[in-house]
């Protein structure tokens, strides 16, 4: 069935160093994946999506590497700063017919330590 | 311009009482869901709606209604509140990359 693995749960890193968050998903069919990151008290909100034409993008700090063969992609952050700490959540676009959903992940909290 | 706006934003209830969480978008989308967030369950799907007119189940629609009242409004009901519906609520729209509402925090006591 539908189903998007994401790990770590839990990162800590030094202000500076580099944050990378890795997912893989199930459906061989899934096209779009985008990375929501949710701050304290706040809904998720969509911060880099990759489509499956597409190997990596990059959006300044932020890039998502996606390999189809083996059904993983990930995030990376480079330069992590206090304010990069947040719940983060990949997710997988599942389609039947003519429509999809999103499968989200469990998310990952980052802490980003001064 | 909005995006997704949840009402209320905070809401206690009593076990056995009832509500309706609003939830309205102005971006056209077609596609409306309904999630609830617990602490170390990411996020739930209760409900969606593909379409204006129509609704489907989720993973966890035990408990809860929906009425998808126009192509902007999709609300979700709960018909009599129990402790385990306590949690975070969030409303999204969207087809691919989904814009999410800012959530109700609920409390059933």
């Amino acid at each position: 069935g539908e189903n998007v693995e994401q790990h770590p749960s839990t990162l800590s890193v030094q202000e500076g160093d580099s944050a990378v968050i890795k997912c893989t998903y199930s459906d061989s069919a899934s096209n779009y994946f985008p990375w929501y990151k949710q701050e304290l008290g706040k809904g998720p909100q969509l911060i880099i999506d990759i489509r499956s034409n597409v190997g990596e993008k990059k959006d300044q700090r932020i890039a998502v590497t996606l390999n189809k063969t083996a059904k993983h992609f990930s995030l990376h952050i480079t330069e992590t700063q206090p304010e990069d700490s947040a719940v983060y959540f990949c997710a997988a676009l599942f389609t039947t017919d003519s429509w999809g959903k999103l499968q989200f992940g469990a998310g990952t909290q980052v802490v980003v330590t001064p | 311009n909005a995006g997704v706006t949840q009402t209320p934003k905070f809401q206690v209830l009593k076990t056995g009482q009832s509500m309706t969480l609003q939830c309205a978008q102005d971006m056209n989308h077609n596609s409306m869901y309904w999630y609830r967030q617990d602490p170390g369950m990411g996020l739930r799907l209760i409900y969606y709606s593909a379409s204006e007119g129509t609704t489907d189940k989720g993973e966890v629609p035990n408990g809860y209604n929906v009425s998808r009242l126009n192509k902007r409004e999709f609300s979700l009901r709960l018909e009599s509140a129990a402790p385990s519906q306590t949690s975070v609520y969030f409303c999204a729209g969207g087809g691919g990359g989904y814009t999410f509402g800012s959530g109700t925090r609920l409390t059933v006591v």
